[in-house]
């Protein structure tokens, strides 16, 4: 079973600091890694893609891969009251068609 | 520009009961998905569309049909619904997967 594996949180950080949230993945595989923001009640909101080993950055968002690690990261600098929601990783499969597993996703509570 | 359009938003279904989840797309894209969110479990994949006229199980498919009618749309039927298929269900689409996938806005359904 290829899974993806988020702390559930809540990831509690004070505004302006930097946020930074975890995900493995179990099949080496993987080629493409997407980072989800939903907020409650409310569906799945695209705002990071990454594909190669190392870094990606859009505005305050980071992205992070680390395939021998299995592992991928974002970080969400000079955090805001806004950014709190689940915040959900997924991985492309190898041998799948474009289908994605996510993860459970993890919490983010940026406080005042 | 709609984008991914579900009927209905809400639904209560008796035990037994049967409906039809519509999804209707306007971005032209080729691939087409449905997923269940369950609190603490994620986004689990339903059935899936990789192009018009083809359909194929994802991970959870006991006790769903689905029906890609033509490139626009794909329908998702519960033909006796039991409240273990309480849950949201969001349907999403993709022209390829590297570049993640749009959401609909959700369907919450609870079968009492």
């Amino acid at each position: 079973q290829k899974e993806v594996e988020q702390n559930s949180g809540p990831l509690s950080v004070p505004e302006g600091a930097i946020a930074s949230l975890n995900c493995t993945y179990s099949d080496r595989g993987s080629q493409s890694f997407f980072w989800y923001r939903q907020y409650s009640g409310k569906s799945p909101e695209l705002i990071m893609s990454i594909y190669s080993n190392g870094d990606k950055e859009d505005g305050r968002f980071t992205a992070q891969l680390n395939k021998a690690s299995q592992y991928v990261s974002l970080l969400i600098r000079d955090s805001q009251p806004s950014d709190s929601a689940t915040y959900l990783c997924a991985g492309s499969p190898s041998g799948g068609y474009n289908k994605l597993i996510f993860g459970a996703g993890t919490r983010l509570a940026v406080h005042p | 520009n709609a984008g991914v359009t579900q009927t209905p938003k809400f639904q209560v279904l008796k035990t037994g009961q049967s409906m039809t989840l519509q999804c209707a797309q306007d971005m032209n894209h080729n691939s087409m998905y449905w997923y269940r969110q369950d609190p603490g479990m994620g986004l689990r994949l339903i059935y899936y569309s990789a192009s018009e006229g083809t359909t194929d199980k994802g991970e959870v498919p006991n006790g769903y049909n689905v029906s890609r009618l033509n490139k626009r749309e794909f329908s998702l039927r519960l033909e006796s619904a039991a409240p273990s298929q309480t849950s949201v269900y969001f349907c999403a689409t993709t022209d390829r997967g590297n570049y993640g996938y749009t959401f609909g806005s959700g369907t919450r359904l609870t079968v009492v």
